[in-house]
């Protein structure tokens, strides 16, 4: 079946500091999305992305989808405390098609 | 307006006993779906729906049972608890496209 891989699995940074996370996949996803999660709730989406090489902003942070459309980036530019948490990417390879969700990364900002 | 609620919000059982995890939505969403995640796992989808009456399965179904009657429900059926069902469930809605999906709260459940 399709996987992702999503690296890093875990990030210690302190706060102000950039962040920069990524996911592939063997298969073409036509949508990407990126989800957070906080400590005891569920996902929330962040970006969705429809379009290879779109590049998306929402506030702080940016994703893109990779060009190949077997990738794609998550950045946070200046992180503050309450950017912690999981981070999730997910795709999806058509309109009908089911998520796949990669395996997170967990995010720590010290303050 | 409550999004998607899940209900009970953690849940311990014992082997061998059977529950239904409650799903509801109020967002009158075509897409309901029901995924487990466990720890470096991220989330896994157990079954979907993507309308009253129509259901299938995801990437880990077995132990789990699902129906959709109404637009707003989607519970999930736990037939005879294992401990490997241990996890957190959440489910989630969408409306057309699954891109967008809400997720509820959560479940924690815990089967010894």
């Amino acid at each position: 079946g399709q996987q992702l891989n999503q690296s890093p699995q875990s990030m210690f940074i302190q706060e102000g500091e950039d962040v920069s996370m990524n996911c592939t996949s063997s298969s073409i996803f036509n949508t990407w999305l990126w989800y957070k999660q906080d400590p005891g709730e569920g996902p929330v989406l962040l970006i969705a992305l429809y379009k290879a090489g779109e590049l998306t902003s929402n506030g702080r942070l940016t994703a893109q989808f990779g060009i190949t459309r077997k990738d794609s980036f998550l950045n946070i530019s200046a992180s503050i405390p309450s950017d912690v948490g999981i981070y999730f990417c997910a795709g999806q390879l058509g309109v009908a098609e089911k998520l796949v969700f990669g395996k997170g990364t967990k995010l720590t900002v010290n303050p | 307006n409550a999004g998607v609620t899940q209900t009970p919000k953690f849940q311990v059982l014992k082997t061998g006993q059977s529950m239904t995890l409650q799903c509801a939505q109020d967002m009158n969403h075509e897409y309901m779906s029901w995924y487990r995640q466990d720890p470096g796992m991220g989330l896994r989808l157990i079954h979907y729906s993507v309308g009253a009456g129509i259901t299938d399965q995801g990437e880990v179904p077995n132990g789990y049972n699902v129906s959709r009657s109404t637009t707003e429900d989607f519970p999930l059926r736990l037939l005879s608890a294992a401990p490997s069902q241990t996890s957190v469930y959440f489910c989630a809605s969408a409306q057309g496209s699954i891109t967008e999906a809400f997720f509820g709260q959560g479940t924690r459940l815990t089967v010894v």
